[in-house]
C-alpha cells in the first residue's frame, strides 16, 4: 500500500463550482497535513497547513483532516479559472520529511 | 514577502558531468531541504540539513550527491557525476523550525543528455 494516495485526475469543473480534492494515507503517525498548489513547471506553493484533525478555513479554501479514517480533503468554493493547477497533498510525522501525493490536476473552465 | 530563490532555472549537462544547483533559503529559516520531481511523478524528498549537517537523507541521496551551506545565505546541491535518470526538477525548501511549514523555491529543471 502506498503511503499517500491521491487521484491524479484530471478534474474539470465549471467556474463557480465547489471542488473537492482528497488524499488517503496509511501511516497513522502523520500529524501535519499540507496542501500545495503547483502551476505548470513551477514550485509547490503552500495553500493550507493543518495540525492533527479538524477543519481549517482560509478564504475560499477549507482543509479537513479525519485521522480516524486517514483521509484529508481540500474544498475550493466559487472556483475560478486561476485555480487551474495541480494540487498536492503532503504530510509528515513530527520533524520528518514531507511525503507527497502524486497531485490532482484541476481545470476550472470559464 | 520573503521567498526561496533558486539558480539556475534550467541546466542542461552531459552525462558524467558535475552540476551544482543553488538555493537561497528564506533568511531567518534554519532548516533546509532538497526535493526532486521527475516529470509526471511525485515530489520526492532527497535530504534535510540543519546546523551545518545533514539531518536526514533518502535512499535516492547516494554518494553522488552532496549538500553544502558555503556561506550564510546559500545552500547548494552537488551531483558529482550525473546520470540520465537524474533529469528532473529539483526544489529547494526551507522552514523556520523543523516542525514548521516548508516553503519551496521555483525549482531548477535539470536535463542530463
Amino acid at each position: 500500500q502506498k503511503e499517500v494516495e491521491q487521484d491524479p485526475g484530471p478534474l474539470s469543473v465549471p467556474e463557480g463550482a465547489i471542488v473537492s480534492l482528497n488524499c488517503t494515507y496509511s501511516n497513522s503517525a502523520f500529524q501535519y497535513f499540507m496542501w500545495y498548489r503547483q502551476y505548470s513547471r513551477k514550485g509547490p506553493e503552500l495553500l493550507m497547513y493543518t495540525y492533527s484533525s479538524g477543519n481549517k478555513e482560509d478564504g475560499r479554501f477549507t482543509a479537513q483532516v479525519d485521522k480516524s479514517s486517514k483521509y484529508i480533503s481540500l474544498f475550493i468554493r466559487d472556483s475560478q479559472p486561476s485555480d487551474s493547477a495541480t494540487y498536492l497533498c503532503a504530510m509528515r510525522a513530527g520533524n520528518t520529511p514531507l511525503v507527497f501525493g502524486k497531485g490532482t490536476r484541476l481545470s476550472v473552465i470559464a | 514577502e520573503p521567498e526561496v530563490t533558486q539558480t539556475p532555472s534550467h541546466q542542461v549537462t552531459q552525462m558524467g558531468q558535475e552540476v551544482i544547483l543553488r538555493c537561497v533559503p528564506i533568511s531567518n529559516h534554519l532548516y533546509f531541504y532538497w526535493y526532486r520531481q521527475i516529470l509526471g511523478q511525485k515530489v520526492e524528498f532527497l535530504v534535510s540539513f540543519y546546523n551545518n549537517e545533514i539531518s536526514e537523507k533518502s535512499e535516492i541521496f547516494d554518494d553522488q550527491f552532496s549538500v553544502e551551506r558555503p556561506d550564510g545565505s546559500n545552500f547548494t546541491l552537488k551531483i558529482r557525476s550525473t546520470k540520465l535518470e537524474d533529469s528532473a526538477m529539483y526544489f529547494c525548501a526551507s522552514s523556520a523550525q523543523g516542525k514548521e511549514t516548508q516553503y519551496f523555491g521555483p525549482g531548477t529543471r535539470l536535463l542530463v543528455l
